[in-house]
């Protein structure tokens, strides 16, 4: 059964930086693509990046490129998303989803249980 | 970017009764196209990828159709818990973009 297990959510400060993991096991994490995707509250789906397998492509909305960093560590079977210059827009539910093939094809075939993300001061 | 928008923005319906919500695309996506469910308090569900292909354990009532820029999505028996809001995503283009979602609710 897949698994994807998000942390390190919470209140950030505008300007601030947060840093969200997602462990996750019951598949081979090193042969798929991975990506996070964002719900502000009581409002749709938002798309915010994506990493291939091995990590060497990466992809971002253009609300959040220049500000935030996806990487993954296929050893540990984590992917991450650092967010530095947080923005009250931000606020939001993030998501973890693992993609169907090892890059391209962005749709999300499993979601982790969400973290919530406030930027507030 | 591709614009997706769906319609009806809400529907109200009684168990038992078929359903069709609808879903354009600005521009196509072939048939580079998924259904999500997403009921209240929960996480997305992926229902429907490749406009048609029903994912895994997704019940036979759900049917997708459609291609280019113009797709549906078919409950044909709405069971009490299929009520949900429900999206599509383009993924044809980068960036993959979202549906503003339908609402399904209890008539």
């Amino acid at each position: 059964e897949v698994k994807l297990v998000e942390s390190g959510g919470g209140l950030g400060q505008p300007w601030g930086s947060l840093r969200l993991s997602c462990a996750a096991s019951g598949f081979t994490f090193s042969s798929f693509s991975m990506s996070w995707v964002r719900q502000a509250p009581g409002k749709g789906l938002e798309w915010v990046a994506s990493i291939s397998n091995d990590g060497d492509s990466t992809n971002y909305a253009d609300s959040v490129q220049g500000r935030f960093t996806i990487s993954r560590d296929n050893a540990k079977n984590t992917l991450y998303l650092q967010m530095d210059s947080l923005r009250v827009e931000d606020t939001a539910v993030f998501y973890c989803a693992k993609n169907p093939r090892s890059s391209g094809w962005i749709y999300f075939d499993s979601w982790g249980q969400g973290i919530l993300v406030t930027v507030s001061s | 970017e591709i614009v997706m928008t769906q319609s009806p923005a809400t529907l109200s319906v009684s168990p038992g009764e078929r359903i069709t919500l609808s879903c354009g695309a600005s521009q196509t996506v072939d048939s580079a196209l998924a259904w999500y469910q997403q009921k209240p308090g929960q996480v997305p569900r992926l229902l429907i990828y490749a406009a048609s292909a029903r994912a895994t354990d997704i019940p036979a009532r759900f049917s997708g159709s459609g291609s280019g820029t113009d797709f549906t999505l078919t409950i044909s028996s709405l069971q009490p818990e299929d009520f949900a809001v429900f999206y599509c995503e383009q993924y044809r283009s980068w960036p993959p973009t979202f549906g503003q979602g339908t609402k399904v609710e209890i008539k």
